[in-house]
């Protein structure tokens, strides 16, 4: 089966650290390049981050520049998002999501982050 | 950098036709994508290349791409159709490579 499952969500103080994980099964990992995108409560898909199929290059929104670092691992079928000084508003559900025919084909079911006192 | 505007809401009574739409000047060099995202689930996506429909998505939707404006038409719209609808694109500046729209949710009376 086609298909990205994250994990590592949770909830953390403001200024903490997560690392969030996301393993694709079902197709060629290694080929596409990968994305996190991010949805706070009640709001709107915001783009997060993505990273090229051999790391050779990451974005980042400006929001999480300088905070949050994408990175993969293609042997082992997966895709991570270190997230340092966390704010409030980096609150979401986040999601992972290739990119294989088309920008963010395929989704996984998303991980929730709650960062409060 | 560009952004995406898309009405807030729409409704369409069942079995009805209800169109969607979303401008910016980004969809002027990229071809916008639509996404369904139901209550509670994650985004899927029901359309891209201005109007290629991934296989499973029923052909009741349909898309279409001119100038700077990208539609997402429902012929017959079911109930299953209630969702919010997102379209999004590459985006012109080099420095954020993809925007979304704020999203549209569709109502189905």
């Amino acid at each position: 089966e086609v298909q990205l499952v994250e994990s590592g969500g949770g909830l953390v103080k403001p200024g903490g650290s997560l690392r969030l994980s996301c393993v694709a099964s079902g197709f060629t990992f290694s080929a596409q390049a990968m994305n996190w995108i991010r949805q706070a409560p009640g709001k709107g898909l915001e783009w997060v981050s993505s990273i090229t199929r051999d790391s050779d290059y990451k974005f980042y929104a400006d929001s999480v520049r300088g905070r949050f670092t994408v990175s993969r691992d293609n042997a082992k079928n997966s895709l991570y998002l270190q997230m340092n000084s966390l704010r409030v508003d980096d609150t979401a559900v986040y999601y992972c999501a290739s990119s294989g025919t088309v920008d963010f084909d395929l989704w996984g079911q998303g991980t929730v982050v709650t960062v409060s006192s | 950098s560009s952004e995406l505007t898309q009405d807030p809401a729409v409704s369409v009574a069942l079995g009805q036709t209800v169109r969607i739409t979303c401008q910016g000047d980004s969809l002027r060099s990229y071809s916008a994508t639509w996404y369904q995202q139901r209550p509670g689930q994650a985004p899927v996506i029901v359309m891209y290349g201005k109007k290629k429909r991934p296989s499973g998505i029923p052909d009741r939707f349909s898309g279409f791409g001119s100038g700077n404006t990208a539609s997402l038409t429902i012929t017959g719209a079911q109930a299953e159709d209630e969702a919010d609808y997102y379209c999004n694109s590459r985006d012109n500046s080099a420095k954020i490579p993809y925007i979304f729209g704020p999203g549209t949710k569709v109502t189905v009376l």
